[in-house]
């Protein structure tokens, strides 16, 4: 199975600075997701095949990349922004997520 | 505005059968011609792709679960259910139902139930 890296594993941050998120692959592909998770709730679609953004997704978020190494970025941290965000590949089967990355605040 | 609930017995012993059920509401099951799954988060833990289903009736398993894993829909109840069977600790999770967008298989994922809580225990 295709094997999904994050980093960094938590990301300290002040809200108006900009936040970048690393997803590597261990096999190419062109199917990858993003996703954010709030405590207590499920997760929210940020992107699908790589850089399309989800239905209403603010455009601070954007994501890119291709082949094993993928960015998520959020050009100005808001307060409602700072969660858990995990990549998905879902190319292959099985699907996999990555382990996830926290974005705090610093 | 569909929505999707799932239902479930939050305690099941060692051993049992594990039965779950997400409602849609708010629309069709059939609208859109979309496929739905399940997927689970262990406590403290990340997130895992349990299985597909097609309205087609064609259905996709994750193989670390194929031989435990049946995911099935109920179009007059609009409902999705999952059973797994010979449950252990390892599977104590929050499940969720989640839709796919259109034409995927194994995720992307674009609208989630609020997940229910299953505890394995005796």
């Amino acid at each position: 199975e295709i094997v999904l890296t994050q980093s960094p594993g938590t990301l300290s941050l002040s809200p108006g600075e900009r936040a970048t998120l690393s997803c590597r692959a261990s096999q190419s592909t062109t199917s990858l997701a993003w996703y954010q998770q709030k405590p207590g709730q499920a997760p929210r679609l940020l992107f699908y095949g790589a850089s399309n953004r989800a239905t209403g997704i603010p455009d601070r978020f954007s994501g890119s990349g291709s082949g094993t190494d993928f960015t998520l970025t959020i050009s100005r941290l808001e307060p409602e922004d700072f969660a858990v965000y995990y990549c998905q590949q879902y190319g292959f089967s099985p699907g996999t997520f990555g382990q996830g990355t926290k974005v705090d605040i610093k | 505005q569909l929505q999707l609930q799932e239902s479930g017995p939050g305690l099941v012993k060692p051993s049992e059968t594990l039965s779950l059920t997400c409602t849609v509401s708010g629309g069709s099951i059939r609208s859109g011609s979309h496929s739905w799954a399940w997927i689970r988060q262990a406590p403290e833990k990340g997130l895992e792709w349990i299985a597909t289903m097609y309205l087609s009736g064609s259905t996709y398993y994750n193989p670390s679960l194929r031989s435990r894993v049946t995911i099935s829909v109920d179009t007059p109840k609009n409902q999705v259910s999952l059973r797994l069977t010979s449950v252990t600790a390892a599977d104590t999770a929050v499940f969720y139902c989640a839709r796919l967008l259109w034409g995927y298989t194994y995720g992307a994922f674009d609208l989630w139930g609020q997940g229910t809580v299953v505890a394995v225990s005796s």
